[in-house]
């Protein structure tokens, strides 16, 4: 497809599960972030990929968050040992550019995680 | 630290008038700004960008207006349609840690009545 894609749409985890969010970018695009977005609230930065390098993940709430993006296209957050405060949106994006002209993300329709 | 916020979290505006959403910004340092658009279970779509040397950028049907004594940004949507309601965010690039990303407010929704 054009966009970017993310799956699963929905995710219910039972608290302690482990959990795994797809990414597919936008075919091309060197920059892939990831954020989290909690209800009512604007997404939050977790971690930024330029091709296969995670360069940036100083916004990882904690060491339970994991994310890889091994061939520079597809991209996976992992979660371990979920937590309930861990129930948000998890977008994806991806960028053609690098640099400061990165801000114009293009944003998948996020995977809802619920963890009960 | 750096942050980005906005002055109302609802806003309520009748079809065919126009729309102000407005924005302050704290990281005076900031030199790229950009307005998404988020609807009911979507992503964030991109609208319209500014850079920190422009004060004034138009669209179609948007501009963005952009005040840097007073670290403002506000984006104005001509003729409101039903199909702009949604919550619309600001975001300022950051660059930290040798790294740019953006870094969104809490959003205003904007409600649309016929």
């Amino acid at each position: 497809g054009a966009g970017v894609s993310q799956s699963p749409r929905y995710k219910v985890a039972k608290r302690g599960q482990d959990v795994a969010l797809r990414c597919d970018p936008i075919s091309g695009h060197v920059s892939l972030f990831w954020y989290q977005q909690a209800l009512g609230q604007g997404p939050e930065f977790l971690t930024y990929f330029q091709n296969e390098a995670q360069l940036d993940k100083s916004g990882l709430p904690s060491d339970r968050f994991f994310a890889e993006r091994p061939e520079g296209s597809v991209s996976t957050l992992k979660i371990q040992r979920t937590q309930q405060e861990d129930s948000a949106v998890y977008l994806c994006a991806s960028s053609g550019r690098t640099g400061t002209g990165v801000g114009k993300l293009f944003f998948g329709s996020g995977t809802q995680l619920s963890v009960l | 630290g750096e942050s980005v916020g906005l002055h109302l979290p609802t806003l309520s505006v009748q079809e065919g008038d126009n729309s102000i959403i407005n924005c302050a910004y704290s990281n005076s340092a900031s030199d790229y700004f950009i307005w998404y658009k988020q609807e009911s279970g979507k992503g964030p779509q991109f609208i319209i960008d500014i850079r920190s040397n422009m004060d004034k950028r138009q669209g179609q049907r948007v501009t963005v207006l952009l005040n840097k004594t007073v670290k403002h940004l506000s984006l104005q949507i001509a003729a409101t349609q039903p199909g702009d309601s949604a919550v619309y965010f600001c975001a300022e690039n950051s660059f930290s840690g040798g790294y740019n990303k953006l870094i969104f407010g809490a959003g205003t929704r904007l409600a649309v009545h016929p």
